[in-house]
Formats: structure tokens, C-alpha cells, sequence
């Protein structure tokens, strides 16, 4: 069974860049896709990004411009940066895994909150 | 964007009851590409259904899901005291590549 595992700091500085991991265990990170989805406090989902085990990248246009999403096979990890945070980034981040054909989200890891505060 | 507007934003019902949970689409969109998902306080949301119509793995079949074009509905046939929780639908393949309705909150009458 497939196991997904955020890591990263739970607190970042204003203007500053969060980083997080997600560890894939159970099963290999290749044939899927992806993706980081995020919940500000008492809000619905948002999808950030996705990778293909390929490298082939997605993102959503309203965080393009600060997000980078990268995969290491060897480690069976994607990661996330998201700079120049602000508090508006305070959230649940998750990391999913999307079907290859229609791309639902069938495993999720069970997020790591971060709060953006100096 | 494909925007998913989901409704009623609360729905009050007791256990035993039917309930009835619509999606819509502001446009009309693939049904292969629409999901469901449950979400409970404090966890991660889990997938119901998949195509539209699809039970995902576990999920007990009082869950079933419905609909095409703009217009799509999960409907629980008996709820049970574990199914009073969160749902969003969500679609994939516009821009953003993901989308989420923003949830309907089921609750105990």
C-alpha cells in the first residue's frame, strides 16, 4: 500500500522560501503523477502543482510565477518550494498522487501545516 | 477556469436520511475527469468516486455519483454517523489543471 509523507519546517519568515518533501513509500514514484494541493485555515482546497515522474511539470497560474516542483526517483521523493511567502501561504499542504489516465487524486499524505509569521 | 460551484453549502440531515450533494460545472466538462472526495476534520481528504460514477476502493456502495455536461451529484443513500464529514468535487483538465468545488459541509440534524 501506498504511503505518501510531507516533511519540511512547520514555520517560515515573510518573503522567505518554504520547502517541503514528500516521501513516497510502498510503491514507486514512476507511471504517476504528482501534485501539491494546499488549505488555508477553514478553507477548501487548492491545487499548486504537479510532476510527472518524468519531470514534466505543471502548475497553477496564480502561484507560477513562485513555485518550483522537482522529483528525485532515486529517492522516491517530489519536492516544493514556494518563495517569497507571505501570510497568505498559512496552510495544509498535501502531497497526492494522480492517476496517470484521468488524473484523480487517489492517495494523499496527511499534510503538514505551515504558518507563515515572523 | 472551469469553476465547480457546489451546493447547498450545509446540508442538515439525520442518520438513516438520503442525501443529495450537487456539483456544477460552469461549463460542460468530461465526466471521466470529475471526482469526489470526503474530508473529515483534521485529515486529509480521501477519494469517493472517480468518473463521476466510480467507486473508489472501500468506499461502501451507499455512496453512488451521477451526472454529465455541467451537472453532477453524490448521493449517499443511508447515511451513517462516519459520513457526516466535508465534500468536494473536483475536476481535472482546464486551467488550473486541477479544480475543487468549495465543499459541501454535511451535518448532523
Amino acid at each position: 500500500q501506498v504511503h505518501l509523507q510531507e516533511s519540511g519546517p512547520g514555520l517560515v519568515k515573510p518573503s522567505e522560501t518554504l520547502s517541503l518533501t514528500c516521501t513516497v513509500s510502498g510503491g514507486s514514484i514512476g507511471s504517476f503523477y504528482w501534485s501539491w494541493i494546499r488549505q488555508p485555515p477553514g478553507k477548501g482546497l487548492e491545487w499548486i502543482a504537479y510532476i510527472f515522474y518524468t519531470g514534466s511539470t505543471n502548475y497553477n497560474p496564480s502561484l507560477k510565477s513562485r513555485v518550483t516542483i522537482s522529483v528525485d526517483t532515486s529517492k522516491n521523493q517530489f519536492s516544493l518550494t514556494l518563495s517569497s511567502v507571505t501570510a497568505a501561504d498559512t496552510a495544509v499542504y498535501y502531497c497526492a498522487r494522480g492517476d496517470p489516465y484521468y488524473q484523480y487524486l487517489d492517495v494523499w499524505g496527511k499534510g503538514t501545516t505551515v504558518t507563515v509569521s515572523s | 477556469e472551469i469553476v465547480l460551484t457546489q451546493s447547498p453549502g450545509t446540508l442538515s440531515l439525520s442518520p438513516g436520511e438520503r442525501a443529495t450533494l450537487s456539483c456544477r460545472a460552469s461549463q460542460s466538462v468530461s465526466g471521466n475527469y470529475l471526482a469526489w472526495y470526503q474530508q473529515n476534520p483534521g485529515q486529509a481528504p480521501r477519494l469517493l468516486m472517480d468518473g463521476a460514477s466510480s467507486r473508489a476502493t472501500g468506499i461502501p456502495d451507499r455512496f453512488s455519483g451521477s451526472g454529465s455536461g455541467t451537472d453532477f451529484t453524490l448521493t449517499i443513500s443511508r447515511l451513517e454517523p462516519e459520513d457526516f464529514a466535508l465534500y468536494y468535487c473536483q475536476h481535472y483538465g482546464g486551467s488550473p489543471r486541477y479544480t475543487f468545488g468549495q465543499g459541501t459541509k454535511l451535518e448532523i440534524k
